[in-house]
C-alpha cells in the first residue's frame, strides 16, 4: 500500500533543542494531520490542517500544509523528554469535515537526550 | 470522556484460524475506520463504517471484513489466518461535524503463530 516519504528517518537530539519534520507525497491532499505514537500505544492526534499555506500551532508544536498540497512540516520547539516517540504524517483526499481514509507516513522516530 | 476502547489487546492464534476484534468508538462518533500497523508496511488503510455501511475498503483479500452496529461499535474479522497477517490492529473513530480528525484506540497486537 502507499506511504507517505518522511524524513528524518530517525534523530537523536539533545533536550531543549528544536526539532524539524517533513512530509512528502506524489499526489495531493485536502487535509493534513500529524500523530504521535508511543510504544504499545495508538497513534495521538496531534495537529489538523485544512487549507494550503494553513500554519497552526499546538504547544510547541507548529505544522504547516504546504503550499502544493504534496507536503507537510511539523517543528517541535524545545524539546522535552516526553517528546520521545514516532511521528506520524497523514494525508487525507476527503475536503474538510468529509471522512476518507488516511494515508500514513512512514515515520520519524525522536529519541530526546538529557 | 472516554477514548476508542479496542478489546482484546493481545491475541495469539495459529495459521487457518479466524479473529475477531472489537471497536468501541468515542461517545457520540459514528465514522469508525480500521488500520493495519506493521513493521514492513506501516499503517494501511482496512475499511471505514459509517451508520453501519462499509463506505470505503482498503486494499485487502476478502479475508479481512467489518461490521458495525447501531450502536456504532464495530467488529472486523480475519478469516483463514495466514502469519503475514501478525500485526497491529488499529480502531480510530471522528465525530461527523470533523470527520478528517480521526482519534485512535491503543490497538490489538494479533500474533498469528
Amino acid at each position: 500500500g502507499q506511504q507517505l516519504n518522511q524524513s528524518p528517518q530517525s534523530m537523536f537530539i539533545q533536550e531543549g533543542e528544536d526539532v524539524s519534520m517533513n512530509c512528502t507525497s506524489s499526489s495531493i491532499f485536502n487535509t493534513w494531520l500529524w500523530y504521535k505514537q508511543d510504544p504499545g500505544e495508538g497513534p495521538v492526534l496531534l495537529i489538523a490542517l485544512y487549507k494550503a499555506g494553513e500554519l497552526t500551532s499546538n504547544g510547541r508544536l507548529t505544522a504547516q500544509f504546504g503550499i502544493t498540497r504534496k507536503d507537510s512540516f511539523l517543528n517541535i520547539s524545545a524539546s522535552i523528554p516526553s517528546d520521545v516517540g514516532i511521528y506520524f504524517c497523514a494525508g487525507q483526499l476527503g475536503a474538510a469535515g468529509t471522512a476518507s481514509k488516511l494515508t500514513f507516513g512512514t515515520g520519524t522516530r525522536l529519541q530526546v537526550t538529557l | 470522556k472516554a477514548g476508542v476502547t479496542q478489546t482484546p489487546r493481545y491475541l495469539i492464534k495459529t495459521r487457518g484460524q479466524q479473529v475477531t476484534l472489537s471497536c468501541s468508538p468515542i461517545s457520540g462518533h459514528r465514522s469508525v475506520s480500521w488500520y493495519q500497523q506493521t513493521p514492513g508496511q506501516g499503517l494501511q488503510f482496512l475499511f471505514e463504517y459509517f451508520s453501519e455501511t462499509q463506505r470505503n475498503k482498503g486494499n485487502f483479500p476478502g479475508r479481512f471484513s467489518g461490521r458495525q452496529f447501531s450502536n456504532s461499535r464495530s467488529e472486523m474479522n480475519v478469516s483463514t489466518l495466514e502469519l503475514g497477517d501478525s500485526a497491529l490492529y488499529l480502531c480510530a473513530s471522528s465525530l461527523l461535524s470533523r470527520a478528517n480528525e480521526q482519534f485512535f484506540g491503543p490497538g490489538t497486537r494479533l500474533t498469528v503463530l
